[in-house]
């Protein structure tokens, strides 16, 4: 089992450069989430997911979109890239209902740059 | 809105020395979980608390779980190189729309000089 990937790993963009961050799971989890990592802040959640089918909003979800393709699949796109969206990205997925006893299962990260 | 707070930010010690992060809570939690994320890595699930009171060991790893489930402690007892890295608490309440969620602390980044 792979567990969490995510692909890339790292990644440079220009402001106003569009991208989609692509993660994926093999644990049949039902739910998955999106964070971003700055030093000293911890890790912050930008969207997820129930269930496929379905999405929600977490603290930080501005400039970004999400789209559960399926089970497996949750990724996160950037329309119009900003310098403040310069972070690490780690999706997670946990199951096999929604509910915060789950532990989190993290992908290696992915380590976006936006100049 | 639900915060985590984890204090402090950095520790230093020396190989040998113990290590105490600590975590609280605006509001009541239903558990708490504890990552560990070395350097470069990803976060790594280490345990959950859910009583009241709770306390787990793990080797030289001791958590703890305030009475009023506000709290939390990870205490590392003679530490190594080993143990180098970034500890995040994170608080869930399951109720209605947090449901699902847990709350991060900002971590507390641990170095060890040997």
């Amino acid at each position: 089992n792979a567990g969490v990937t995510q692909t890339p790993k790292f990644q440079v963009l220009k402001t106003g450069q569009s991208m989609t961050l692509q993660c994926a799971q093999d644990m049949n989890h039902n739910s998955m989430y999106w964070y971003r990592q700055d030093p000293g802040m911890g890790l912050r959640l930008i969207y997820y997911s129930a269930s496929e089918g379905t999405t929600d909003k977490g603290e930080v979800p501005n400039g970004y979109n999400v789209s559960r393709l399926n089970k497996r699949e949750f990724s996160l796109r950037l329309e119009s890239a900003a310098p403040s969206q310069t972070s690490v990205y780690f999706c997670a997925s946990s199951g096999p209902q929604l509910n915060s006893y789950n532990e989190q299962f993290f992908g290696p990260g992915t380590r976006l740059t936006v100049l | 809105g639900q915060q985590v707070m984890q204090i402090p930010q950095y520790q230093h010690v020396q190989e040998g020395e113990d290590f105490t992060t600590y975590c609280n809570s605006s509001t009541t939690l239903s558990n708490i979980q504890w990552y560990k994320q070395r350097p470069g890595g990803h976060p790594v699930f280490l345990i959950q608390l859910v009583k009241s009171g709770e306390v787990k060991k793990q080797k030289r790893l001791t958590f703890q779980f305030g009475e009023a489930k506000k709290n939390s402690s990870l205490h590392i007892t003679a530490t190594q190189t080993t143990d180098v890295g970034t500890y995040f608490c994170a608080g869930g309440n399951d109720r209605g729309s947090t449901l699902g969620r847990l709350y991060f602390g900002r971590g507390t980044q641990l170095t060890v000089w040997p």
